[in-house]
């Protein structure tokens, strides 16, 4: 069972679109993580967001915690080819020595 | 430059074998990670340090051992490889502290492992 449940897997638009991603859970966490990784190399962080309703930009993507620290969304505006890659959602669970990862959603922007 | 380098790109190994994957980091970081990635699972943790010859471990470690006799230096032993353990490995290092899981976790390139 997955703790992190990230959707959808898959997702391929065109360029110039606007797009969300979506990590959910049934547990509560104490702060969220987005990664972005392209082929051949390691995720690299984007953002973490700490508190419950906590909003951060990040130039055309804007990220979201949700008010019970359960869930969280990526929000892309206008899409580029260069958003093209995996996208994981992390979260360190209250209470827990751990950092657990959601599948990814492998985004493909086509020009 | 930040850096967390893996000894290998890519490794063909067979069955039985024993294998070392070596993660080297140069930013002084206390926690360092080894995670393996397979399509539609995500990363699972499979063992952890947060100090040298500390270790602890991760959802899956079951078939694989660590090593930690630097700071720096962080190796993943799989004892009797099987087919089973072919993936992408990735190595992570991360400031410490009691809340080190929330800190940014800096990624190698990723060991691919392909045991025959």
């Amino acid at each position: 069972t997955q703790l992190l449940e990230q959707s959808p897997q898959f997702l391929s638009i065109q360029e110039g679109e606007n797009l969300t991603v979506y990590c959910n859970s049934s547990s509560v966490f104490s702060s969220l993580q987005w990664y972005r990784q392209e082929p051949g190399e390691g995720p690299v962080l984007l953002v973490t967001v700490v508190t419950g309703g906590e909003v951060k930009k990040l130039k055309r993507l804007t990220f979201q915690f949700g008010d019970a620290r359960k869930d969280s969304s990526l929000h892309i505006t206008a899409a580029q080819p260069g958003d093209t890659g995996l996208y994981l959602c992390a979260g360190t669970i209250q209470g827990a020595q751990k950092l657990v990862f959601g599948q990814g959603t492998r985004l493909t922007i086509n020009p | 430059d930040v850096k967390v380098t893996q000894s290998s790109r890519y490794l063909v190994k067979r069955t039985g074998e024993k294998v070392f994957l070596e993660c080297v980091q140069d930013m002084d970081h206390e926690n360092m990670f080894w995670y393996r990635q397979d399509p539609g699972l995500g990363l699972r943790l499979i063992y952890f340090s947060y100090d040298v010859k500390m270790k602890e471990k991760g959802d899956i470690p079951e078939g694989y051992s660590v090593s930690r006799e630097k700071k720096e230096r962080f190796s993943l032993i799989l004892e009797s490889a099987s087919t089973n353990q072919t993936s992408m490995y990735l190595c992570a290092s991360s400031l410490g502290g009691s809340d080190g899981f929330s800190y940014e976790q800096y990624f190698g390139p990723g060991t691919r492992l392909t045991v025959t």
